[in-house]
């Protein structure tokens, strides 16, 4: 299975905010990543936390981390359509690798 | 600033055949480089990682290969592609903290 899980799908209104939830395993990571990827293109790194942070907030996103439970979150406020795309979670493990989640599908409905 | 390019953007090649895919980084030296494979309605699986010209490791036994013969150029391919080769491939490179930037990606379509 995979190291890093998040749910596969998430359908929310525009101009609500919605909420992205991710579980990894490698307690040692020392950095976690949100990625973005729109259809047919690679992935755009949206943000990304230091393992020593509870909270980041960059305009509309708010990556919010908890250690101790190993879960990471991103919320993105005021939803547009423009943020439908398909969100990855990623953890790095000190080996020149990031582990990736299967990715979340998020659908902004009018 | 730094730039990854990544072609050719769609292909479509016949069982058997070979393979050669390209990425090519700019503005920077030395960079990890990365081939990850996404399969369609999954997350991203890693092959290949290199920290340095001719160094390459991979992750997963396959019909793939890797190669970077020079600093900045990264290089998947294959003899004899095989069906399960089909998938979206994305080169990829990270700076020293540890950020990983893409290509645009590579719909591959084996037939």
């Amino acid at each position: 299975g995979e190291d890093v899980e998040q749910s596969l799908f998430l359908s929310v209104r525009e101009g609500d905010s919605s909420v992205i939830n991710c579980t990894y395993t490698d307690s040692s990571s020392t950095y976690l990543y949100w990625y973005k990827q729109e259809p047919g293109a690679g992935l755009q790194l949206l943000t990304y936390i230091f393992s020593n942070m509870d909270m980041k907030q960059d305009q509309r996103l708010t990556v919010l981390l908890n250690k101790k439970d190993k879960h990471l979150s991103l919320r993105i406020a005021d939803t547009q359509t423009g943020d439908s795309a398909i969100y990855f979670c990623a953890e790095n493990r000190n080996d020149y690798k990031l582990s990736f989640g299967a990715g979340t599908t998020v659908t902004v409905r009018a | 600033s730094q730039t990854i390019h990544q072609w050719p953007a769609t292909l479509v090649q016949p069982v058997g055949s070979p393979l050669s895919l390209e990425c090519t980084v700019e503005g920077t030296s030395n960079p990890n480089l990365y081939w990850y494979r996404q399969a369609a309605g999954r997350g991203l699986q890693l092959l290949f990682y290199s920290v340095g010209i001719g160094q390459i490791s991979s992750e997963v036994p396959q019909n793939l290969s890797a190669s970077r013969p020079q600093d900045r150029q990264f290089i998947l391919s294959s003899k004899k592609l095989l069906l399960s080769d089909s998938g979206f491939y994305l080169c990829a490179w990270s700076d020293p903290n540890e950020k990983l930037f893409f290509g645009s990606g590579t719909q591959l379509s084996v037939l």
